[in-house]
């Protein structure tokens, strides 16, 4: 079975461009979350999503914002990219937004490493 | 806000063990464990349920200290596959729905 699928695996940007990322989960599951991965650091969350809705949410600004989809892959967007917006961005997908309470772990893919310039 | 791990980094002779702490101020009612060796995404490993119970790794194990504000991951007669960095994640702490993460131990296992 396939595991998360995430695109691009590189990105390289400028100051104040947009960014769309794009993250597939494993099949069967419902629930997607995104976290960004700074060199040396611990993943830090970003949003949750089960069945289409933000079920959860770190401290980021505004500029960042993500949906899901009926088919439950996800996008996440970030608007007026700054130098300290480049990091890895990773995607992880588990069965249900309770499958936490329910301690089912996440999957997470390879990662998107976006590079500001 | 961020569990607190420690120690920050260990280094390990093949067939040592190690212990790997995860903290909070509030009592955890389960921590998730997690590896991420270099240049790869997180593996998960296991998960400790607020009743001791252990779900994943059959190599690894973890525990609670007596007011479940601390978790322990116990690597034993560790193998040069157990080298990366290790991440505790409670869910719950920061808010509800908040999924966070330490900021990780460093292990290093050498021959």
């Amino acid at each position: 079975d396939a595991g998360v699928t995430q695109s691009p695996t590189h990105l390289i940007k400028t100051r104040g461009q947009q960014v769309t990322l794009r993250c597939s989960p494993i099949s069967g599951h419902k629930s997607v979350s995104w976290y960004q991965q700074v060199l040396g650091q611990g993943p830090q969350f970003i949003f949750q999503y089960y069945e289409k809705e933000e079920r959860g949410r770190g401290n980021f600004p505004d500029r960042f914002s993500a949906r899901q989809f009926p088919n439950y892959s996800s996008e996440l967007n970030v608007n007026a990219l700054l130098l300290g917006d480049s990091a890895l961005y990773l995607c992880a997908s588990s069965l249900n937004v309770l499958g936490d309470l329910l301690n089912q772990p996440q999957h997470f893919g390879d990662g998107t490493r976006l590079s500001i310039l | 806000q961020q569990p607190v791990q420690s120690p920050q980094a260990v280094i390990l002779r093949e067939g040592e063990d190690a212990v790997i702490n995860c903290s909070s101020s509030k009592a955890l009612y389960s921590v998730h464990w997690y590896r991420q060796k270099h240049g790869e995404a997180p593996v998960f490993l296991m998960i400790l349920l607020k009743g001791g119970e252990q779900k994943g790794h059959e190599k690894i194990s973890a525990s609670f200290n007596e007011k479940k504000q601390q978790s322990s991951l116990y690597l034993t007669a560790s193998q040069l596959s157990y080298s990366g960095t290790y991440f505790c994640r409670p869910p719950g702490v920061g808010g509800y729905n908040k999924l966070i993460f330490g900021a990780g131990t460093r292990l290093a296992v050498h021959p």
